[in-house]
């Protein structure tokens, strides 16, 4: 199976702060990694595939990178609304596994 | 609009089976994978697995092979997800999610069901 690594754990950030959430496969998984976003309660929100690609509706402030075993989720201006917990998810191959989750809360 | 509709809330015994159903709505059921993917407390993401609900199709992670089952009916748009010999470390939030039509077959989960929550103890 492969291992979906994210980095940090948990992250304290104030709003209209920009950070960055990394997210590294054990093997290469070319340019299938999907974020989502999931707030106590609720089921896992689609936010980003294919690494870069913004789903419909998602603001613009999210941003994805990265391709082979590495990639990075980027929030360039934190808004409220955005304090949730953070997953990547490797579609390259099943099992789809996902990353442990970052959680990212207000400073 | 699309919309994922789940069973409520189970209690099981160990070593009981439980079925969750996932109603949807909104879109053509068999145009779109359905996958399963299940939350422990407290805990991240697992995928449970997929089936093609039109045909017979499914693919199951390894670790629940045998005791996972997912099927689907037409009829009432309807897929369904069977664990049997349940454990407590099967206590979990489980969800049904749609696979998105995307291209580069770029495999995500655009609707979630709002989930069901299977608790496992005696």
């Amino acid at each position: 199976d492969i291992q979906m690594t994210q980095s940090p754990s948990s992250l304290s950030a104030s709003v209209g702060d920009r950070v960055a959430i990394t997210c590294r496969a054990s093997q290469t998984i070319s340019s299938y990694l999907n974020w989502y976003q999931q707030k106590p309660g609720k089921a896992p929100k689609f936010l980003i595939y294919g690494a870069s690609n913004l789903q419909s509706g998602v603001p613009s402030r999210f941003s994805g990178s990265g391709s082979g075993t590495d990639f990075t989720l980027t929030i360039s201006s934190l808004q409220p609304e955005d304090f949730a917990t953070y997953y990547c998810q490797q579609s390259y191959s099943t099992p789809y596994t996902f990353g442990q989750g970052t959680k990212l809360e207000i400073k | 609009q699309v919309q994922l509709v789940q069973s409520g809330a189970e209690v099981k015994r160990p070593g009981a089976s439980v079925k969750v159903s996932c109603k949807t709505s909104g879109y053509t059921f068999t145009s779109y994978y359905l996958h399963w993917v299940r939350q422990a407390p407290g805990q991240g993401l697992e995928w449970m697995g997929v089936i093609n609900p039109s045909g017979v199709n499914t693919n199951y992670a390894q670790k629940f092979q045998g005791r996972v089952t997912m099927t689907r009916d037409t009829l009432t748009s309807t897929v369904y997800l069977e664990l049997s010999s349940l454990r407590s470390e099967d206590t979990a939030v489980y969800y049904c999610a749609r696979q998105a039509l995307l291209e580069w077959d770029y495999n995500a989960f655009d609707f979630w069901g709002q989930g069901t929550l299977v608790t496992v103890s005696s």
